[in-house]
């Protein structure tokens, strides 16, 4: 089956630029996600790209894919304090049912 | 306000209880789904539901049951409560696919 696997933590320092990355192994996925956890919050959509494109830039967010090593990777530039919160990427084909598969999720930590 | 609507926000409740779970997913979606996210298991699909028929099922126990009524709000059935049931129960709703998921801000169960 599908699966979607994500590294359990990163700390990074305010200003930095953090990178959280995914690997995920359906070839099939036509869309792929990244949803931000705040704590005590739901899944807050946060950016997403189709398959057949390699890079999406959204203000400090930017995503690139691979589609070739299936690997997704999320770069928030300039992270803040308020950056801190639980990331999750999930992966989804064109489906009628619109399942989504999701990674463990990145815990990711920004000191001052 | 995500536009899906999860009550209530924290339950409490002793074991081998049952309790009920509702959704009001985002007006116009026809999809719902559940997860479960426990701090040890991370995020768990449990059911989907697609305009009132379960499209598909994940790791939900035979003690949990669900259901989406014509006015597409779903209701999720924990029954025989154990200890381990405790956490954060996650409603989703979406619209079609390359949508993503809308999520609930949760519902909080507490087994003791």
């Amino acid at each position: 089956g599908e699966d979607v696997e994500q590294s359990l933590f990163l700390s990074v320092r305010e200003g930095d630029s953090s990178v959280i990355n995914c690997t995920y192994t359906d070839s099939s996925s036509t869309y792929l996600y990244w949803y931000k956890q705040e704590p005590g919050a739901g899944l807050q959509l946060l950016t997403y790209i189709f398959s057949n494109m390699d890079m999406k830039q959204d203000q400090r967010l930017t995503v690139l894919l691979n589609k070739k090593d299936k690997h997704l990777s999320l770069r928030i530039a300039d992270t803040q304090t308020g950056d801190s919160a639980i990331y999750f990427c999930a992966e989804g084909s064109n489906n009628a049912g619109n399942m989504l598969t999701f990674g463990g999720g990145t815990r990711l930590m920004v000191k001052p | 306000d995500s536009g899906v609507t999860q009550t209530p926000k924290h339950l409490i409740t002793a074991t081998g209880q049952r309790v009920t779970l509702r959704c009001s997913p985002r007006s116009g979606d026809l999809s719902v789904y559940w997860y479960q996210q426990s701090l040890d298991q991370g995020l768990q699909f449990l059911i989907q539901y697609y305009n009132g028929e379960e499209r598909a099922k994940g790791n939900i126990l035979e003690r949990f049951s669900a259901q989406q009524f014509p006015d597409l709000h779903s209701e999720l059935n924990l029954s025989s409560l154990e200890l381990g049931d405790s956490a954060l129960y996650f409603c989703a709703s979406s619209v079609r696919p390359g949508a993503g998921y809308t999520f609930g801000s949760g519902t909080r169960l507490t087994v003791v």
